[in-house]
């Protein structure tokens, strides 16, 4: 079964840092870009982030909230994606979700090349971030 | 930064009913649009992608359409299980996700 499990959410001050960690399963991590995003408290869905896979150069892209402040690495060995994220602000409390992001190449599509999409998603980690 | 707006924030309807909700985005994204549904308490679930493919698994009342602006989300015929929020997302440069359509029981 395709599976992502994160965790390492928790309750954090102003200021401090928290790692979260996505542990996949099921699927060839390492052929997958992996991404997070993140939900506050009865508002909608917010990307943050994600990383290429390996064969894609591994690099990142992020939200301009967030970016200079979260970093997301991978270590495919382990099947493992982290978002390290540091000078925390109470803005981002949320629940946090890793997904996986699937490149495909749709028979019907009017412009060539991969369209990219979030096809498995974690039951999410929760962060709150509060003195 | 492209902006995704969806209409209406929310909507009620009934079972059976045929519901359309729509998504502009802020600048052309071809058909680089992909939809989601959220269910209470639930993770996301993606339904279809590349504004008009529909992801294995999710029900053949579900059908997407639009290109370059102008997207929307059709539901054929409400059922029980269908009330939810959906989200359209860009997937043209980087990822924006619209703010949702909270679709409930009239």
């Amino acid at each position: 079964e395709v599976q992502l499990v994160e965790s390492g959410g928790g309750l954090v001050q102003p200021g401090r840092s928290l790692r979260l960690t996505c542990t996949a399963s099921g699927f060839t991590f390492g052929d997958y870009a992996m991404s997070w995003v993140r939900q506050a408290p009865g508002k909608g869905l917010e990307w943050v982030g994600f990383i290429r896979s390996r064969a894609h150069g591994g690099t990142t892209e992020y939200a301009a909230s967030v970016k200079g402040r979260f970093t997301i690495s991978r270590d495919d060995s382990k099947s493992i994606a982290y978002l390290e994220m540091n000078s925390l602000k109470t803005e981002d409390t949320a629940v946090y979700y890793c997904t996986r992001v699937r490149g495909v190449v749709p028979a019907a599509a009017r412009t060539s090349g991969y369209y990219y999409s979030m096809d498995v998603w974690g039951k999410g980690t929760t962060v709150t971030v509060s003195s | 930064d492209i902006q995704m707006t969806q209409s209406p924030s929310s909507l009620s309807a009934s079972v059976g009913d045929r519901v359309t909700i729509t998504c502009r985005a802020s600048q052309r994204i071809n058909s680089y649009l992909n939809w989601y549904q959220q269910k209470s308490g639930e993770a996301p679930k993606l339904l279809i992608y590349a504004a008009s493919s529909l992801q294995s698994g999710v029900p053949s009342r579900f059908s997407g359409s639009g290109f370059g602006t102008d997207f929307t989300l059709t539901i054929s015929s409400l059922q029980p299980e269908d009330f939810a929020t959906y989200y359209c997302q860009q997937s043209y440069t980087t990822y924006t996700f619209g703010q949702g359509t909270k679709l409930e029981i009239k």
